[in-house]
């Protein structure tokens, strides 16, 4: 039969507020773990990446956080503007079996920021 | 112009049909991907090549396929199409660091299959 898509989380933010998006991870042996941002009609482009050797990483805006105790990820977005607005989408990739290296990409969390 | 291009970018069709999604890039990268995107389902691998004379099944490769045409083009193709492969379809390409990963993606094949 058909299949049915699920409804994406979401989060709606005040511009300017910060906005915090988490994302689960399935496997301890995954190694590299990657965010993606995806606006309405293009395709995801990389936010930033860490290593499964650093807890935090910091970019431009936004910053990162791993916990690999609770294989827990989180993108924290600083005064959060009109352009973040998109679909998020976290990825872990890690060289065990059935995974052969590749990206393993998690369902995506909707942002929606209100002037 | 886009490192990642796919052609067509919206196409409709009937069950039953041959459909043929192009990716070409500039970026250089020996690895290609095609991915599907479904409402609320992520992005779920269809096939992948790491170099020309590879090509390997991902996640959902049933009722694909794909041809590595050159190392800056990479096809997939639907040999006889059905509603449930009605999606959004992607290319990406990698550089292949065997410790990152990052993947530049295409701007995206909409397709419906009536």
């Amino acid at each position: 039969g058909e299949s049915v898509g699920l409804h994406l989380p979401t989060l709606s933010v005040q511009e300017g507020d910060n906005s915090i998006i988490n994302c689960a991870y399935s496997n301890s042996a995954s190694d590299y773990f990657i965010w993606y941002k995806q606006e309405s009609g293009k395709g995801p482009q990389f936010i930033i990446d860490i290593r499964s050797n650093m807890d935090k990483r910091q970019g431009q805006r936004v910053t990162v956080l791993l916990n690999k105790t609770v294989k827990h990820l989180s993108l924290q977005i600083a005064a959060t503007q009109p352009g973040d607005s998109a679909v998020y989408f976290c990825a872990e990739k890690g060289n065990y079996g059935g995974s052969q290296g590749n990206l393993i990409f998690g369902k995506g969390t909707k942002l929606s920021v209100k002037p | 112009d886009a490192d990642v291009t796919q052609t067509p970018r919206n196409r409709i069709t009937k069950t039953g049909k041959r459909i043929m999604l192009e990716c070409s890039q500039t970026k250089g990268h020996d690895r290609m991907y095609w991915y599907r995107q479904d409402p609320g389902l992520g992005l779920r691998l269809i096939y992948y090549s790491f170099d020309v004379k590879d090509i390997n099944k991902g996640e959902i490769s049933d009722g694909y396929s794909v041809s590595r045409q050159a190392q800056a083009k990479f096809s997939l193709s639907l040999e006889s199409a059905i509603p449930n492969q009605t999606a959004l379809y992607f290319c990406a390409t990698s550089g292949g660091s065997a410790i990152t990963g990052e993947l530049f993606f295409g701007e995206g094949s909409r397709l419906t299959v009536l």
